[in-house]
């Protein structure tokens, strides 16, 4: 059973560009969901998506946007990148919309907006 | 806004002893907490939940007891031992809408060989 993997692990960027991150959810993992941890933080909720759809976000503005393949692999996008938008991305996944309980949550994504 | 708090951002303990790491939080919807623990450059792994209709649960040398009346949580280990040293998140979810988890900011636990 293959874990949560996220690519890239480590990237930098400068302000006003756009970026975009990647995730293979655990086997048999319908839900997907993606968080930003800045430093010295816990994670922060950014969306949630199920079948291909979002169905839940957090307090983060438009330009976080995210996509679901039917493979459930997933993307999130940042645009017009802002110094503050610098953190730890973390993908996670579970089995079910509806589970609660434990996320599988991926290695991360560095991201460095200079 | 920071609906689950973790106010000691570090504990050491001797090896041997017991580690009790801090939770609270404020929204009375969350019906499930977590314990999440962090190794540097790996993401965050489970490691013990418990729903809000008990007060305790146990996992080997792990424990989380929940207080609804206070809104407090704790993670016991013991005996703590050295690999125990990592940053400790708790969170909390409420059974609406996503379903999503609140993180606190982590408490790094460090045992003293």
């Amino acid at each position: 059973e293959t874990g949560v993997t996220q690519s890239p692990t480590h990237l930098i960027k400068t302000r006003g560009q756009q970026v975009t991150l990647r995730c293979s959810s655990q086997s048999g993992h319908n839900t997907v969901s993606w968080y930003q941890q800045a430093l010295g933080q816990g994670p922060q909720f950014i969306f949630q998506y199920y079948r291909e759809e979002e169905n839940g976000r957090g307090n983060f503005p438009p330009r976080f946007s995210g996509l679901q393949f039917p493979n459930y692999s997933s993307e999130l996008n940042v645009n017009a990148l802002e110094l503050d938008d610098s953190a730890l991305y973390l993908c996670a996944s579970r089995p079910s919309r509806g589970h609660t309980g434990e996320l599988f949550f991926g290695e991360g994504s560095r991201l460095t907006v200079l | 806004d920071q609906q689950v708090k973790q106010n000691s951002p570090s504990l050491s303990v001797q090896e041997g002893r017991i580690s009790i790491l801090n939770c609270d939080y404020t929204n009375s919807m969350f019906d499930y907490f977590l314990w999440y623990k962090k190794y540097p450059a790996e993401g965050p792994t489970f490691l013990i939940s418990i729903s809000s209709i008990k007060d305790k649960n146990e996992d080997g040398r792990f424990t989380v007891f929940l207080n609804k009346s206070a809104k407090h949580l704790s993670l016991h280990i013991v005996p703590s031992q050295p690999g125990d040293s990592a940053v400790y998140f708790c969170a909390a979810s409420a059974q609406t809408g996503a379903n999503n988890l609140f993180f606190g900011t982590g408490t790094r636990l460090t045992v003293i060989p």
